[in-house]
C-alpha cells in the first residue's frame, strides 16, 4: 500500500509569488490533514477534510491561503502571494475514519517551502 | 484547549543506554496520546498511540510509553538505544471533540553517541 505523497519535496519562491503544494492521501482514507512547521516551532494543524468538505480550517493562518480537495482524493494547498514567514515544512496526513474518533494519522514527508 | 509539552529540546545518550523522552499534555478529559519520530530527510512515523484501556502501550522499533492521569504524562522509553534511533521525536495529543487534529509538542532531538 503506498503512503502519503506530496509534492514537490521542495519549493523555493520569491516574495510575491505563487506556490501550489499537493497531498495524495492514502488511498480510501477520508480524512486529509494540513500541517505546517515553521521553523523553531511546534508542528500547528491547518485544516482538515473529510472527502471533499472541509470539516475544519481553523488553523488557516490568513486568506492567502487556498485548500481544495477535487473529489475526495488528492488535495492542493495554494499560498497567494507568498511572504517571508510562509516559510517552512508543510505536512499532509490521511486517515481512516475509526468509531470513537480512534483515527491514526499517517503522515507524508512533507513539502519545505521557502520564501525569499 | 489542549497543549502538549515536551521539556527537552535536546537529549543525548551513549548508545546501548536506556533513554527516556518526557510529554506532559494539558486537556480537561483524557485525551488520544501519539508519539511521532522523525528521521532526517523522512516524514513522521508513528511510534506508538494510546487511546484506553491499559495504560502501558508497546510501539515499534522497541519503544514503549506509559500514560500517567495523575501526572498528565506520557513518557516514551527505550531499554536499548540504537545509533539508528537518532531522530526527532513527537509527542501529539488528538480528541474526537476537537475533530481529531493533532496538537503537537515541540519535539525532543535525540543524538546517539557511540
Amino acid at each position: 500500500e503506498a503512503g502519503v505523497t506530496q509534492f514537490p519535496s521542495h519549493s523555493v519562491i520569491e516574495k510575491g509569488q505563487t506556490v501550489t503544494l499537493r497531498c495524495d492521501p492514502i488511498s480510501g482514507h477520508d480524512n486529509l490533514y494540513w500541517y505546517r512547521r515553521v521553523m523553531g516551532k511546534e508542528i500547528k494543524f491547518l485544516l482538515h477534510f473529510v472527502k471533499e468538505s472541509k470539516q475544519d480550517e481553523s488553523g488557516m493562518p490568513n486568506n492567502r491561503f487556498l485548500a481544495e480537495r477535487t473529489g475526495g482524493t488528492y488535495s492542493t494547498l495554494k499560498v497567494q502571494p507568498a511572504e517571508l514567514e510562509d516559510s517552512g515544512v508543510y505536512f499532509c496526513a490521511s486517515s481512516h475514519p475509526r468509531r470513537g474518533g480512534r483515527d491514526e494519522q499517517y503522515f507524508g514527508p512533507g513539502t519545505r517551502l521557502t520564501v525569499t | 484547549a489542549q497543549s502538549v509539552t515536551q521539556p527537552d529540546i535536546h537529549i543525548t545518550v551513549s548508545e546501548g543506554a536506556s533513554l527516556e523522552l518526557r510529554c506532559n499534555y494539558s486537556y480537561g478529559a483524557t485525551p488520544y496520546l501519539f508519539w511521532y519520530v522523525q528521521s532526517p530527510g523522512q516524514g513522521l512515523q508513528l511510534l506508538l498511540k494510546y487511546f484506553s484501556g491499559d495504560t502501558l502501550v508497546q510501539g515499534i522499533k522497541g519503544f514503549e510509553a506509559e500514560f500517567k492521569r495523575s501526572q498528565s504524562s506520557f513518557n516514551l522509553r527505550k531499554p536499548s538505544v540504537h545509533w539508528s534511533d537518532a531522530a526527532e521525536y513527537f509527542c501529539a495529543v488528538g480528541a474526537p471533540e476537537y475533530g481529531n487534529k493533532l496538537v503537537f509538542g515541540a519535539g525532543t532531538i535525540l543524538r546517539v553517541k557511540s
